[in-house]
């Protein structure tokens, strides 16, 4: 099945600066990358998701990108702010199969 | 329209017993998977459902099993219960099966003693 890594998994940037997180995938079959946010003792939320059909997406300060030949997506989050601050997971997902979650990447920014 | 809801929201039981678990998806949503989250292990997949069939199951023993109802509301149900089956257990549900974004509950926190 899908195997889903995640790196770092944990991140400290400064309020202001840059933050970026990777994740590798197994199965190439895989055509669904989303993005989820949890904040401290709430639900994860999607931030932001691609297809495999598509190399990059953003909304607003938030980036994904994506290489289906090196299996790998990343998230950037640019001009991070405090409230930025939370547990991201990536995952991927394909037809028929359900999604598989990376482990999880737990982001500071210090103001 | 409504979100996702889970219910109980909070549980306490003692090891040897079972323990059962609601979600009820957003209206029109077919597919429910299952997630088991404890500290430093992310979300862990249990198993999904979509039309009252179990399409995919993870890495669990079968002490961890679930059914879905003809309205999509499903149940996951753990028996003979182990200190380290405390966890937070999120349901989400999606339009269809896979490749679709899922929307989460609030989970379920199950503390064994």
């Amino acid at each position: 099945g899908e195997n889903v890594e995640q790196h770092p998994s944990t991140l400290s940037v400064q309020e202001g600066d840059s933050a970026v997180i990777k994740c590798t995938y197994s199965d190439s079959a895989s055509n669904y990358f989303p993005w989820y946010k949890q904040e401290l003792g709430k639900r994860p939320q999607l931030i932001i998701d691609i297809r495999s059909n598509v190399g990059e997406k953003k909304d607003q300060r938030i980036a994904v990108t994506l290489n289906k030949t090196a299996k790998h997506f990343s998230l950037h989050i640019t001009e991070t702010q405090p409230e930025d601050s939370a547990v991201y997971f990536c995952a991927a997902s394909k037809v028929v199969v359900d999604m598989r979650f990376g482990a999880g990447t737990r982001l500071t920014v210090k103001p | 329209k409504a979100g996702v809801t889970q219910t109980p929201r909070y549980l306490i039981k003692t090891r040897g017993q079972q323990v059962t678990l609601s979600c009820s998806p957003i209206s029109g949503h077919r597919s429910v998977s299952w997630y088991q989250q404890t500290p430093g292990q992310g979300l862990q997949f249990l198993f999904e459902y979509f039309s009252e069939t179990q399409r995919n199951k993870g890495n669990f023993p079968g002490r961890f099993s679930g059914r879905q109802f003809s309205n999509s509301r499903s149940e996951m149900n753990v028996s003979t219960l182990e200190l380290g089956d405390s966890a937070l257990y999120l349901c989400a549900s999606s339009f269809s099966t896979g490749g679709n974004e899922q929307f989460f509950g609030p989970g379920t926190r199950l503390t064994v003693l």
